[in-house]
């Protein structure tokens, strides 16, 4: 079985501060990971992934993740808060490899950004 | 190359009518996963369809939903007899393969049952 758990509903940031969204995740198998942003009334869209390359993953936006197995979290971050970066932010796992990518979405973690 | 293309963006439908969602997955992709959003609650896996087939359903209701992905057109997300409770957004994405790759998202149909 896998899980997600986003550790903050909600999160509020200052802009031009940085942001950090946790995430802990629960996999009995090589897991892949995820984020995805949500604009309000929008799809979602990927920000970046892990699939067991570099445990520092690079995404879009400036966003960037960690994957730690031996705390088994990928919490996102970014250096520099922009207005733009309010929106609702999931983490996802998927088991992958030789089998689908069913996704598991963590409640999601929604950010404010405080001009 | 355009993405993941879903319709209705919004539909309105009475107790007791059908709904029926159609998905486009982007080109090139073969693979399609429909998704439930509830308010207040998170994206919940519902199907997984190749063509013509449908390869994981464990997350669809009982009773009155069904998905199906023909081998010409788009996948369809169809609700019997809706009810208010199935007020939701729904999301469709679309992979090239299966395997943990990365998924891609649709805008989303929001069905409102009044």
């Amino acid at each position: 079985a896998q899980s997600v758990t986003q550790l903050d509903s909600h999160v509020s940031v200052s802009e031009g501060t940085p942001v950090l969204l946790r995430c802990n995740y629960s996999s009995s198998y090589s897991p892949s990971l995820f984020w995805y942003v949500q604009h309000p009334n929008k799809g979602l869209q990927l920000l970046l992934k892990y699939t067991s390359a570099a445990t520092l993953v690079k995404g879009i936006n400036g966003f960037e993740a960690e994957f730690k197995k031996s705390e088994t979290s990928f919490h996102l971050t970014k250096p520099s808060a922009h207005m733009s970066d309010a929106a609702e932010y999931f983490c996802v796992v998927s088991v992958g490899g030789a089998s689908y990518g069913k996704l598991t979405f963590g409640q999601g973690t929604i950010l404010t950004v405080h001009p | 190359n355009a993405g993941v293309m879903q319709n209705p963006r919004h539909l309105v439908r009475r107790r007791g009518q059908e709904a029926r969602l159609r998905c486009s997955p982007m080109k090139g992709h073969s693979h399609v996963y429909w998704y439930r959003q509830l308010p207040e609650e998170g994206l919940k896996f519902m199907v997984y369809l190749q063509k013509e087939n449908i390869i994981d359903e464990s997350g669809m209701p009982k009773e009155r939903f069904s998905a199906e992905f023909p081998k010409e057109g788009p996948s369809i997300l169809r609700i019997q007899q809706v009810v208010r409770g199935d007020s939701a957004a729904y999301f469709c994405a679309s992979s090239p393969d299966g395997g943990g790759n990365e998924q891609y998202f649709g805008p989303g149909t929001r069905l409102t049952v009044t």
